[in-house]
């Protein structure tokens, strides 16, 4: 199956800092790329839907400037927490579209906020 | 409103015991697809299983097999003979045209499965 990479898999930040989360299809491209992201104990929420050469399109509810959406090339989209605090401490998890219908994920990102 | 209703918040079973997980769907689209996926406790998403909306077959996958019933708006996933390795949190998810294919997840259900 196809292959989905996150990076950094987790990190620690201060608050006020920004993070950059890269996710990359490794074996295929992907036009539209998926951001969600996991509270303890809880589901996952779609962020927003990255698509390659364009503004990503967020779901309601989320800040688009604080969540910073880059689909640079058809194999890679950034997600940029700027000015992280406590309550952005979260599973993050991104997924690529194939053309065949199906989203593959990513191992997911695990930040936390000091 | 809730697209996939996991009504099972934590199921918990002995070795070797049978597990079912409910999934109950709503959706206006006649072309849908329905998911089960698995995450573990380091977190990343299994994908088990995809289902259009087209295909009401059951399907037996090792120890899990599915029973889609559109009369009933269900997907229930069943885990025969099940292990400690099948201790995870399951979800159903569901994607439809109307949401421009997006997953709608349900809320869970953990699963512990005991020595």
């Amino acid at each position: 199956g196809a292959v989905v990479s996150q990076h950094p898999s987790w990190v620690i930040c201060k608050s006020g800092t920004s993070v950059k989360i890269e996710c990359r299809s490794l074996d295929f491209q992907a036009t539209t790329m998926f951001w969600y992201r996991q509270f303890p104990k809880q589901s996952l929420m779609l962020m927003a839907t990255s698509n390659e050469g364009s503004k990503a399109t967020y779901e309601q509810g989320v800040e688009k400037d604080k969540f910073l959406i880059n689909h640079a090339s058809l194999t890679l989209s950034t997600l940029t927490v700027t000015s992280a605090h406590p309550e952005d401490s979260s599973f993050y998890i991104c997924s690529a579209y194939s053309l065949y219908n199906e989203q593959f994920f990513g191992p997911g990102t695990r930040l936390t906020v000091l | 409103a809730q697209k996939v209703t996991q009504a099972q918040t934590e199921i918990s079973v002995v070795e070797k015991e049978d597990v079912t997980l409910d999934c109950v769907y709503e959706t206006r689209d006649t072309t849908y697809y329905l998911f089960w996926y698995k995450q573990p406790p380091s977190g990343e998403l299994v994908f088990l299983i995809r289902r259009n909306s087209f295909d009401e077959q059951n399907e037996i996958s090792g120890r899990y097999s599915w029973n889609f019933q559109k009369s009933t708006s269900s997907f229930n996933f069943t885990i025969t003979a099940s292990q400690v390795v099948d201790s995870a949190v399951y979800f159903c998810a569901l994607s439809e045209p109307l949401n421009d294919y997006k997953l709608s997840f349900g809320a869970g259900t953990t699963v512990t499965v005991r020595a």
